[in-house]
């Protein structure tokens, strides 16, 4: 059963300031996703890494994925208070030629305060 | 374009009432997947669909939940006899394939009482 942990689960923060998220998934997983979601509203995609050593960056974030390690960072540079939200990764396992649903884990609530 | 949309955004029932939550994907998408959210169990896989067949029906949470989809667009997700624990934000996403970005809908927040 593949299983997604997050850490940590809240966090609040200083603007300007830089931090990163962890995630570790249990078993092989064949991609993994960073998704945001702010108060009341649905969840907005981020990255998608593919392979190990995978980076991606949009703006003030940056996704990185070690598949050997089974683990994903989002790695926050220079807080800026919009970047405040619930961010939570999630993995995905295709198998038998079909595919499961994601496994997310609890998410991360970030408060980033001026 | 068009979003993946859902309907309605918020159902309050009584115990016992069946509900019928509708899901509009985004066009083109073939695979369509159904989430739970609450605040004990996160976000929970609950089935998916690949055009309009549900291979793996074992997520659902019971058997008082079934899901349906016509015509390789829109899907409905029926609770029969609802419970206070089926009180959730109910999400469905969409994506071009089985191994692509999923992209969510708003959620429609039902509340059994």
């Amino acid at each position: 059963e593949l299983k997604v942990e997050q850490n940590p689960l809240f966090l609040s923060m200083q603007e300007g300031k830089n931090y990163t998220i962890y995630c570790n998934y249990s078993t092989t997983s064949d991609r993994l996703y960073w998704y945001r979601q702010d108060p009341g509203k649905s969840l907005e995609s981020l990255f998608v890494l593919l392979s190990n050593g995978a980076v991606k960056q949009e703006g003030r974030l940056m996704a990185s994925l070690d598949t050997k390690a089974r683990l994903s960072t989002l790695h926050i540079t220079a807080a800026v208070h919009d970047l405040s939200a619930t961010y939570f990764c999630a993995a995905a396992r295709y198998s038998g030629g079909g595919a499961d649903g994601l496994t997310f884990g609890k998410g991360t609530h970030l408060i980033i305060q001026p | 374009g068009a979003g993946v949309s859902q309907s309605p955004s918020n159902k309050v029932t009584e115990k016992g009432k069946d509900v019928e939550l509708r899901c509009d994907p985004i066009s083109g998408h073939t695979a369509l997947y159904w989430y739970r959210q609450s605040l004990g169990q996160g976000l929970e896989f609950l089935i998916y669909f690949q055009g309009n067949s549900a291979p793996d029906k074992s997520g659902l949470p019971s058997d008082r939940f079934s899901a349906e989809r016509t015509g390789g667009s829109v899907s409905t997700l029926t609770i029969q006899r609802t419970q206070q624990e089926d009180s959730a934000v109910y999400l469905c996403a969409s994506s071009l394939g089985l191994f692509e970005t999923q992209y969510f809908g708003p959620g429609t927040r039902l509340l059994v009482l």
